[in-house]
């Protein structure tokens, strides 16, 4: 079946520009992360979503910063006035999650290919 | 200090060589994850454990719970496993988030 997909793979960006990259989940994952990546680095959280909610923000880096999945489906990650700081690759994964039954939580993550973010 | 802290941080073997990687963390988690990274970008999760071992192929990874540390293992290795290998460990109010390794990076002459 078809795996996370992301939009656009790369994107250049001039300096004070806004910014939306798109992630399409694996139909049925419940819960949706966005991860930063800068060069040489290990991914670091930006925010995690569980359908529609999104329960935790806490890694997001500034107010420029916003997510959003409002159908619990696709998820858009939103930055404004983008700063040469933000040129990162930009990885989202989601996973099961809970069950509609409340059965067991599945937390292996799927991780689509980023969005490389280059700011000028 | 990083929450997630692996070893070494580059790796070269000559293909057929035993290799392991090394992982520990200073926190309390749910689970750990052992990921593979190729050029370009995209991540394949290769483990998720809390407990004990597993076996996928060449590759096996432990953890100690008690120590907080992980290991992955490739036995026979091969050009084709040169990777970035991520250790992350999943936390967070709800269990969710993954906390990265810096990773390591690993290249297998042949």
């Amino acid at each position: 079946g078809a795996g996370v997909s992301q939009s656009p793979r790369y994107k250049v960006a001039k300096r004070g520009q806004d910014v939306a990259l798109r992630c399409d989940p694996i139909s049925g994952h419940v819960s949706l992360f966005w991860y930063q990546q800068a060069l040489g680095q290990g991914p670091e959280f930006l925010t995690y979503f569980q359908n529609e909610a999104q329960l935790d923000k806490s890694g997001l880096p500034s107010d420029r910063f916003f997510a959003e999945r409002p159908e619990g489906s696709v998820s858009t990650l939103k930055i404004q006035r983008t700063q040469q700081e933000d040129s990162a690759v930009y990885l989202c994964a989601s996973s099961l999650g809970l069950g509609v039954s409340g059965g067991p939580v599945i937390k292996t993550q799927y991780f689509g290919p980023g969005t490389r973010l280059l700011v000028l | 200090k990083n929450e997630v802290e692996q070893s070494p941080q580059n790796l070269t073997a000559q293909e057929g060589e035993f290799i392991t990687i090394n992982c520990s963390y200073s926190v309390g988690i749910s689970a750990l994850h052992w990921l593979q990274q190729h050029p370009g970008g995209g991540i394949v999760s290769l483990f998720m454990l809390s407990s004990g071992k597993k076996k996928h192929g060449r590759l096996i990874a432990t953890i100690n719970i008690q120590e907080k540390h992980s290991s992955l293992h490739i036995t026979a290795s091969h050009p084709r496993d040169s990777a970035v290998y991520i250790c992350a460990v999943t936390r967070g109010e709800y269990g969710n988030k993954l906390v990265f390794g810096a990773g390591t990076i690993l290249r297998v002459k042949s």
